[in-house]
């Protein structure tokens, strides 16, 4: 069993639509990031939450340390939007733990 | 601006030959990680450093190789005995204070 589980692995989305994604871990956590990686290959840090929530412009991200489990939301989903999403858990131990990543296909 | 610098971008080797991975930061990072992506899993670690001329194997160590020299260097030889070498390779760094991470761009590694 993975230590982090993302759900859905792939999502089609039309433009405008919200989106959710989800993010399950089983391991103790100093903080858990959501990574975005485009087509291309690079990946960058959306977020870093270690407790409740943040917001970036159409992006949020919640966590919920007690059920282990966070989410990712894009409100007013956008074609620029689709890539990879990847929750990756930052462990007390310093290592990290990464999701196997959610595919996000956003249609005009 | 600050952060990774990954190369080469594309690599393609020979079987039987041995690759080297740059990966340089200018982030004043003491951590520094080299991963490997395949298509339809999460990112495993191959090796980390915590600090100069320290390093830890990570999960998938085995045909890999890599130095600490300096802290703004963390490079990765990919060696003849790596069964599978083909993938993506992603070089990070993290500040420990704040937990920011950071990746590279990463090296697609082809071996014919």
């Amino acid at each position: 069993k993975n230590e982090v589980e993302q759900s859905p692995q792939n999502l089609t989305a039309q433009e405008g639509e919200f989106i959710t994604i989800n993010c399950s871990y089983s391991v103790g956590i100093s903080a858990l990031h959501w990574l975005q990686q485009h087509p291309g290959g690079g990946i960058v840090s959306l977020f870093m939450l270690s407790s409740g929530k943040k917001k970036h412009g159409r992006l949020i991200a919640t966590i919920n340390i007690q059920e282990k489990h966070s989410s990712l939301h894009i409100t007013a989903s956008h074609p620029r939007d689709s890539a990879v999403y990847i929750c990756a858990v930052w462990r007390l131990d310093g290592q990290f733990y990464f999701g196997t990543g959610t595919s996000l296909t956003v249609i005009p | 601006d600050g952060g990774i610098t990954q190369s080469p971008k594309y690599l393609f080797r020979k079987e039987g030959q041995n690759v080297t991975l740059s990966c340089e930061q200018n982030l004043n990072h003491d951590a520094m990680y080299w991963y490997r992506q395949d298509p339809g899993q999460g990112l495993r670690l191959i090796y980390y450093s915590q600090i100069v001329n320290d390093f830890q194997k990570g999960d998938i160590a085995e045909g890999y190789s890599v130095s600490r020299e300096k802290k703004e260097s963390f490079p990765l030889t990919v060696t003849s005995a790596q069964k599978n070498p083909t993938a993506f390779y992603l070089c990070a760094s993290i500040d420990r204070e704040d937990g920011e991470l950071f990746f590279g761009e990463g090296s697609r590694l082809t071996v014919l």
